[in-house]
């Protein structure tokens, strides 16, 4: 079975912290996708990777960047943590052959900015 | 715009059979996409729906209907475990991006 594989399940940090969030993930799926799922409004898209050192904006890049050094990892970097960036971060990956290969997600950082 | 719409909650009894609508607004898309999230949990891949009609896997069907724009989950024989949330999800056209639904929540009584 795929794995994916989040560092933290839950993370608190200060105001205008740098944070960290990493992703790994066993496959050796192309596709790495960063997420994050708040209440009533789905999963929206941040960033996502096609391949190693490539990366794509998604629908809510600001205040967030992403890293991809090797194609098992995909973190996602948080420069100066705000409020409204507290939330649930999903990370999820997938094989980049056919249009219809499944997601498969890490457990979640649930991240609180205080 | 690009969006779907599901019902945010549904409610249903043990062994009967739900039906979760999907509606969207887009043009030009791979196909529907289907995933179910226990509480606190990961999303996990139900199905998926490159042409119109019914794909059925075990106890869940999942419809397409792209002259109606529009789709749904069938879960039958339902069972406690099938308590969830439900998210249908479109893959664009262009790359390998999602579009999201905001998700049902199911609910199964006793």
């Amino acid at each position: 079975d795929v794995k994916v594989t989040q560092s933290s399940r839950y993370l608190v940090k200060r105001t205008g912290e740098k944070v960290f969030l990493e992703c790994v993930q066993d496959m050796d799926h192309e596709n790495m996708f960063w997420y994050r799922q708040d209440p009533g409004l789905g999963l929206r898209l941040i960033y996502f990777s096609y391949d190693v050192k490539m990366k794509e904006k998604g629908d809510i890049p600001e205040g967030y960047s992403v890293s991809r050094e090797k194609k098992e990892r995909f973190s996602l970097i948080l420069e100066s943590a705000s409020t409204n960036q507290t939330s649930m971060y999903l990370c999820a990956s997938s094989f980049r052959g056919t249009a219809n290969s499944p997601l498969h997600f890490g457990n979640g950082t649930r991240l609180t900015v205080t | 715009g690009q969006s779907l719409e599901q019902p945010s909650e549904v409610t249903a009894v043990e062994g009967a059979i739900v039906q979760i609508n999907c509606t969207y607004q887009t043009s030009g898309f791979y196909g529907l996409s289907w995933y179910q999230q226990h509480d606190g949990g990961a999303p996990t891949f139900l199905s998926y729906n490159a042409l119109d009609g019914l794909e059925e896997t075990g106890r869940f069907s999942s419809f397409l209907s792209r002259s109606d724009s529009y789709g749904y989950l069938l879960l039958q024989e339902l069972q406690m475990k099938d308590s969830a949330s439900y998210f249908c999800a479109l893959r664009r056209d262009s790359n390998y991006q999602l579009i999201w639904g905001a998700g049902t929540k199911l609910i199964i009584k006793p």
